[in-house]
């Protein structure tokens, strides 16, 4: 069975710091995928990126950055000069590509940043 | 373009009684999915669906049934609602098995 772990319950920076949040992954398929989730404080859930387990590239989207570490098991998330807006819940999430497995999702980090 | 759309937003229900909570995508996604959010535990599987017709069990089904009549919609179901089942229910959609998920807003429900 698969599990996704985000040790990390809950951040505080302040702005314009760099923050990391931590995502290691469980799973003996080969092939599988990796998500990224944020929930902002009004609830709704917004899909950041999706990363295939063949695709170890670094990613970049402005100030959002993934690393995934196949030797680690980890697929961590930095955000550069982190501001008020990117205070949220967010989330990793795995699928496996075989069968017709959904989503499991780690229980998640709590992002505040203050002014 | 509506995306996921979930009704109603909020509920409150008395142990025992019986509600469905309905779950819309103008998408024509194949796949769909309830899921159910609590503090400190993440987001767990209730129940899913890989096509019109088809239901799934997910991680915590206890308590819970579904139905997909059409594509498009996918009904959850407390047929004797519990304290327990307190939580917010998220329902979400995805076109590919491999693609990302589209969320609904969310329903809050309450159970005393």
């Amino acid at each position: 069975a698969q599990k996704v772990t985000q040790a990390q319950t809950e951040i505080s920076v302040v702005e314009k710091e760099d923050v990391t949040l931590d995502c290691v992954y469980e799973t003996r398929d080969t092939t599988y995928y990796l998500f990224w989730y944020k929930q902002p404080p009004s609830g709704e859930l917004v899909f950041l990126i999706r990363r295939n387990s063949f695709d170890e590239q670094n990613e970049i989207s402005g100030r959002y950055s993934w690393n995934f570490q196949k030797s680690t098991s980890s697929f961590n998330f930095t955000i550069t000069a982190s501001q008020v807006v990117d205070s949220a819940v967010y989330f990793c999430a795995l699928r496996l590509r075989s069968g017709n497995t959904p989503l499991v999702f780690g229980k998640g980090t709590r992002l505040s940043v203050i002014a | 373009n509506a995306g996921v759309t979930q009704t109603p937003k909020f509920r409150v229900l008395k142990t025992g009684q019986s509600m469905t909570l309905l779950c819309a995508q103008d998408m024509n996604h194949e796949y769909m999915y309830w899921y159910r959010q609590d503090p400190g535990m993440g987001l767990r599987l209730i129940h899913y669906s890989v096509g019109e017709g088809t239901t799934a069990k997910g991680e915590v089904p206890d308590g819970y049934n579904v139905s997909r009549l059409k594509k498009q919609n996918f009904l959850l179901g407390l047929e004797s609602a519990a304290p327990s089942q307190t939580s917010v229910y998220f329902c979400a959609s995805t076109l590919g098995l491999f693609g990302g998920y589209t969320f609904g807003s969310g329903t809050r429900l309450t159970v005393v």
